[in-house]
């Protein structure tokens, strides 16, 4: 079947700090992966996607691989700003395309 | 920038009475959902359509009825509130294909409160 699992929050991170969010997914074929973020009050945006093996999707200095070979899509970014504080969510679609699956969400806040 | 629209955003109604939440998209998606969150929590999907005159029950079992009589809009209406009901409600949108790649983009939501 097709899963994602991510890392558990909340996360807290001083500004300029590195962060990693862990996401690791189960699915048949070959998936498409993406990560959404979640201001308060709001719905998701995309944040990046990839849609194949090895792809680096980037947007807003965040970086995620498709790394086939360990199922992982880990969320990255070099130094996080008070703006970043969120929700992350990772998802996947299978290569159907015909639904989407998300990870349960990781609280991220960024303290000055 | 995605182009779906929903209404209202905020709502505070009594137990008993009947509500929709309005859900419009403007990119000529087949594909659209609603999902259910609790603030900061996992999304459950409780409906989707994959076309006019299609929808089927997500996941989490819900009391809310949807409707698809056009593309663009895909409407949620609860015939009696309760305090349960009370939650996020994000509406979402994909094209249709049998490819993945696809990608869904969310409403801004409905935050619904039965007092």
């Amino acid at each position: 079947g097709n899963s994602v699992t991510q890392m558990e929050g909340p996360v807290t991170l001083s500004e300029e700090a590195f962060l990693t969010i862990n996401c690791t997914y189960t699915a048949t074929g070959y998936p498409s992966l993406f990560w959404y973020v979640q201001y308060p009050g709001e719905g998701l945006q995309l944040l990046l996607k990839a849609t194949k093996a090895d792809d680096k999707g980037s947007n807003k200095g965040f970086e995620a691989t498709y790394r086939k070979e360990t199922t992982s899509f880990h969320l990255e970014k070099g130094s996080v700003q008070v703006s970043d504080s969120a929700v992350y969510f990772c998802a996947l679609s299978p290569n159907t395309g015909n639904q989407f699956y998300f990870g349960t969400g990781t609280s991220l806040t960024v303290i000055p | 920038e995605a182009d779906i629209y929903q209404t209202p955003r905020y709502l505070v109604i009594g137990t008993g009475k009947k509500i929709t939440l309005e859900c419009s998209q403007t990119m000529g998606h087949d594909k659209m959902y609603w999902y259910q969150q609790d603030p900061g929590m996992e999304l459950h999907l409780i409906h989707y359509s994959y076309g006019v005159n299609s929808t089927e029950k997500g996941d989490l079992s819900s009391e809310s009825t949807v409707s698809r009589i056009r593309t663009e809009h895909f409407p949620l209406t609860l015939e009696s509130a309760r305090p349960s009901h009370t939650s996020q409600y994000l509406c979402a949108s994909s094209e249709a294909g049998d490819y993945s790649g696809n990608t869904i983009y969310f409403g801004e939501g409905s935050w619904l409160t039965v007092v």
